[in-house]
């Protein structure tokens, strides 16, 4: 069975600071997207790495994919409290393009 | 409008009552998916389409069923429902590159 772990699982930060969160696998992965998640709202995509090493930027927010494609690290530069939400990893292992998920980050930024 | 949109956003249902979750979408997307969310278990895939006449039963398919009535509908119906199904659903979409698109979801409560 193919997992995505996330971590850590919440995350409790004061504004400006800065913080990464993780999404490993024992799996490669063709692909990997990172969601943000806001309470009572359907998760929205963030991002799509696609090659190993890649680095992706999105304003403050840095994505990284592993060299191997089993891992990826998301870093939020100077937070602010629009940022908190649940952030959620997903894997496409290729099989029928159905994603893996992770249970996410919960990340509150406190003003 | 909304790319995707959900209908009702909140149902309370009793226990043994058959109910449907409708789910519409703009995006023109062939795939579409239905999830539902639980606090620790994450998303969990009930069932997926991959065009209008392709079907598939995903993780946690039992005591659901779906219907694709065109490339633009697809909903999802709880034939009796137990307070175990009580839980937020997610219908999404799903791109050429295979981001996803989620609605608002519905909230279901079995009492």
């Amino acid at each position: 069975t193919q997992l995505l772990e996330q971590s850590p699982q919440f995350l409790s930060i004061q504004e400006g600071e800065n913080l990464t969160v993780y999404c490993n696998s024992s799996s490669v992965f063709s692909s990997l997207q990172w969601y943000r998640q806001e309470p009572g709202e359907g998760p929205v995509l963030l991002v799509t790495v696609v090659t190993g090493g890649e680095v992706k930027k999105l304003k403050r927010l840095t994505f990284q994919f592993g060299d191997a494609r089993k891992d990826s690290s998301l870093h939020i530069t100077a937070a602010q409290p629009g940022d908190t939400g649940l952030y959620l990893c997903a894997g496409d292992a290729g099989n029928n393009r159905k994603l893996i998920w992770g249970l996410g980050t919960s990340l509150a930024v406190n003003p | 409008d909304a790319d995707v949109t959900q209908t009702p956003r909140n149902r309370i249902t009793k226990t043994g009552k058959r109910i449907m979750l409708e789910c519409s979408q703009t995006k023109g997307h062939d795939r579409m998916y239905w999830y539902r969310q639980d606090p620790g278990l994450g998303l969990r895939l009930i069932y997926y389409s991959f065009d209008v006449k392709d079907i598939n039963k995903g993780e946690i398919s039992d005591g659901y069923s779906v219907s694709r009535q065109a490339q633009a509908k697809f909903s999802l119906s709880l034939e009796s429902a137990i307070p175990n199904q009580t839980a937020l659903y997610f219908c999404a979409t799903q791109d050429r590159y295979y981001g996803y698109t989620f609605g608002s979801g519905t909230r279901l409560t079995v009492v």
